[in-house]
């Protein structure tokens, strides 16, 4: 079964159009949700971890969020650098990450 | 700033040839970790290592693979017998500490081509 779930898989904005992404999760006993960028042929490089509903982070133009069943990953005046694929993952109770699809952003100038 | 170098970056073999893929992880790291994404989909998790053991695997994850710290610097899975759906990009990953205190810094992949 899905255990994460982002949307929307596919997003297109204009140069300073903010927006926000979607990871809903239904793992219980969440003990972290990350998200990641991952541009094309590389791999995910670490933005944020999150651990407790009500919890914020931020860096540069992205602001990431968590509540009880899902997270967001605002991105205000996005610049064609931020275009990327942004994952999210879990860990519950395991050694492991449990990634969604991811979305996949483009920055139009 | 440290980073996971993974070896090589591009792997073509035959079905059934053994494959070994390399990976330097960050010198101060103490986990290790095997990610795949095949073309497409999400990025699945092979196996954790720590303390020179396999901590957790998945069930992909089967007595085809193995991992191997060799050193003390580098870290590598071998798939014994490939098979078609071996092709991916295989992730290598490390953190300071466990996954849910300590970020995955992953490496750029090797993407394995099995014909």
């Amino acid at each position: 079964e899905d255990q994460v779930t982002q949307s929307p898989e596919a997003l297109r904005l204009q140069e300073g159009e903010s927006s926000s992404l979607n990871c809903s999760y239904t793992v219980s006993g969440l003990r972290g949700l990350f998200w990641y960028r991952q541009d094309p042929g590389k791999g995910p490089e670490f933005l944020f971890t999150l651990y407790s509903a009500g919890e914020e982070k931020e860096k540069e133009r992205l602001k990431a969020t968590l509540t009880k069943k899902e997270s967001f990953l605002h991105i205000t005046a996005p610049k064609p650098e931020d275009s990327a694929t942004y994952l999210c993952a879990v860990t519950y109770n395991t050694d492991k990450l449990i990634f969604g699809t991811g979305t996949r952003l483009q920055v139009f100038p | 700033e440290p980073e996971v170098t993974q070896t090589p970056s591009h792997q073509v073999t035959q079905m059934g040839q053994e494959v070994i893929l390399r990976c330097v992880p960050i010198s101060n790291h103490l986990y290790f970790y095997w990610y795949r994404q095949i073309l497409g989909q999400k990025v699945e998790f092979l196996v954790s290592f720590y303390n020179n053991e396999i901590s957790e695997k998945s069930e992909i994850f089967d007595d085809q693979f193995s991992v191997e710290r060799p050193d003390g610097s580098n870290f590598t899975l071998k798939i014994r017998s490939t098979k078609l759906e071996d092709s991916a990009m295989y992730f290598c990953a490390s953190s300071k500490g466990a996954v849910y205190n300590s970020p995955l810094h992953f490496g750029n992949g090797t993407r394995l081509t099995v014909t």
